[in-house]
């Protein structure tokens, strides 16, 4: 089935560093989500996205839909220890194979430097 | 507010057993849906029910049965446990079908799944 490649795996913040993610697909996607997962917890929605070339923030996170509509990016800037956790990039395939269904990316974690 | 709840939180099964896991969502949604989580796979679909009275597979349906039993429950059932079903499974529901930005998912906390 349609995969969605998320880089990278896992990174390490140091508080104040600034954060990038992203999240490609080899088909065209016409929405992108970003969820943040804690630990012991569900997936909770951060931003959507909706049409090529959008840019979204939601406090110090900053998401784009990419103009190829096949990638998303997610930027955290001035990061604080609370932003540790599981970042999901989701999409739905504009060629409907999922059934309407969102697909999941296999995550971003965040951990502090030790 | 309880949003989405999921019972048990934990549980051990030897190869072979039966469970049901149970979900129930107080948000008056329409559409609820049961996930997998591995780790480095994601989250996987495995059933979902668009509205009440209606089923359908996911992406790894084998090996699990669903029920709808009325809007506000939608349960998971592993009729023979494997070793592979090892995992942690999410419930979550949305306001309509299909889910997205304007209806998000919104999930439980997860049960998580051993199979010995």
């Amino acid at each position: 089935g349609q995969q969605l490649n998320q880089s990278p795996q896992s990174m390490f913040i140091q508080e104040g560093e600034d954060v990038s993610m992203n999240c490609t697909s080899s088909s065209i996607f016409n929405t992108w989500l970003w969820y943040k997962q804690d630990p012991g917890e569900g997936p909770v929605l951060l931003i959507a996205l909706y049409k090529a070339g959008e840019l979204t923030s939601n406090g110090r996170l900053t998401a784009q839909f990419g103009i190829t509509r096949k990638d998303s990016f997610l930027n955290i800037s001035a990061s604080i220890p609370s932003d540790v956790g599981i970042y999901f990039c989701a999409g739905r395939p504009s060629y409907g194979g999922s059934q309407g269904n969102l697909i999941f990316g296999k995550g971003t974690k965040l951990s502090v430097k030790p | 507010n309880a949003g989405v709840t999921q019972t048990p939180k934990f549980q051990v099964l030897k190869t072979g057993q039966s469970m049901t896991l149970q979900c129930a969502q107080d948000m008056n949604h329409n559409s609820m849906y049961w996930y997998r989580q591995d780790p480095g796979m994601g989250l996987r679909l495995i059933y979902y029910s668009a509205s009440e009275g209606t089923t359908d597979k996911g992406e790894v349906p084998n090996g699990y049965n669903v029920s709808r039993l009325n809007k506000r429950e939608f349960s998971l059932r592993l009729e023979s446990a494997a070793p592979s079903q090892t995992s942690v499974y999410f419930c979550a529901s949305s306001e309509a079908f299909p889910p997205g930005g304007n209806s998000p998912l919104h999930f439980g906390n997860g049960t998580r799944l051993t199979v010995t």
